[in-house]
């Protein structure tokens, strides 16, 4: 595709409920990145894939968080029994390889815990 | 952790030269200098990395110390639409660690 493609863009959900957040890399891009943004904040980084492995996932913020990638494409973010503070925008970015300098990033998704 | 520090906030009038510092005294040989900027509500966008030479892209130019321990990203004209927040990131050549991104500079362009 054009870019890296992340759906939906806009999620709202109450507290407790099951979330799936998708990233569509950008077609050949060995690496992806998932980020988490909470308002007026840097960016937190949470998981990356070097093709559909996951090497390091001490980033993830708690057992509740969850990330799967296949065919070296399509990633998931999973989002078990949601919490307020699980309110934030989550970026997803994906890059050639590992290695490059650029990481191109999708336009994120809006998760809203109500 | 970031290994970089930053100003919390510039500006920089519309036509000027926006000269962005970042300090990384803790840089290591092997790693290297990146620039990323997020304009608001999208996602970051890379800019321009470097190593030990000043490097010129069509959107910036870095410029680095000699000891490497700071480095300074200028946009020669800055517009509004440069407006943004501007991260400086260090990180190792051969990628064994993900992009780590700091608090950034919230750089206003002026009119």
């Amino acid at each position: 595709g054009a870019g890296v493609s992340q759906s939906p863009s806009n999620k709202v959900t109450e507290k407790g409920k099951d979330v799936e957040l998708r990233c569509d890399p950008i077609s050949g891009h060995t690496a992806l990145y998932w980020y988490r943004q909470r308002l007026g904040q840097g960016l937190e980084f949470l998981i990356y894939f070097q093709g559909n492995s996951a090497p390091d996932k001490s980033g993830l913020p708690s057992d509740r968080f969850s990330a799967e990638r296949t065919g070296e494409s399509v990633s998931t973010l999973t989002i078990q029994r949601t919490q307020q503070e699980d309110s934030a925008v989550y970026l997803c970015a994906s890059s050639l390889r590992y290695s490059l300098p650029e990481a191109f990033f999708g336009q994120g998704t809006r998760l809203t815990v109500v | 952790d970031a290994k970089t520090t930053q100003p919390p906030s510039m500006d920089c009038a519309e036509g000027r030269a926006a000269n962005l510092p970042c300090n990384h005294s803790t840089i290591s040989g092997n790693e290297y200098v990146y620039w990323y900027r997020q304009i608001h509500s999208q996602g970051p966008q890379y800019i321009i990395h470097g190593l030990k030479n000043n490097e010129t892209n069509e959107m910036a130019s870095l410029i680095i110390t000699e000891d490497r321990k700071s480095s300074t990203l200028i946009l020669p004209h800055a517009t509004l639409r440069d407006t943004a927040v501007y991260y400086c990131i260090v990180r190792t050549g051969s990628g064994n660690t993900p992009l780590v991104f700091g608090k950034g500079t919230r750089l206003s362009v002026i009119a």
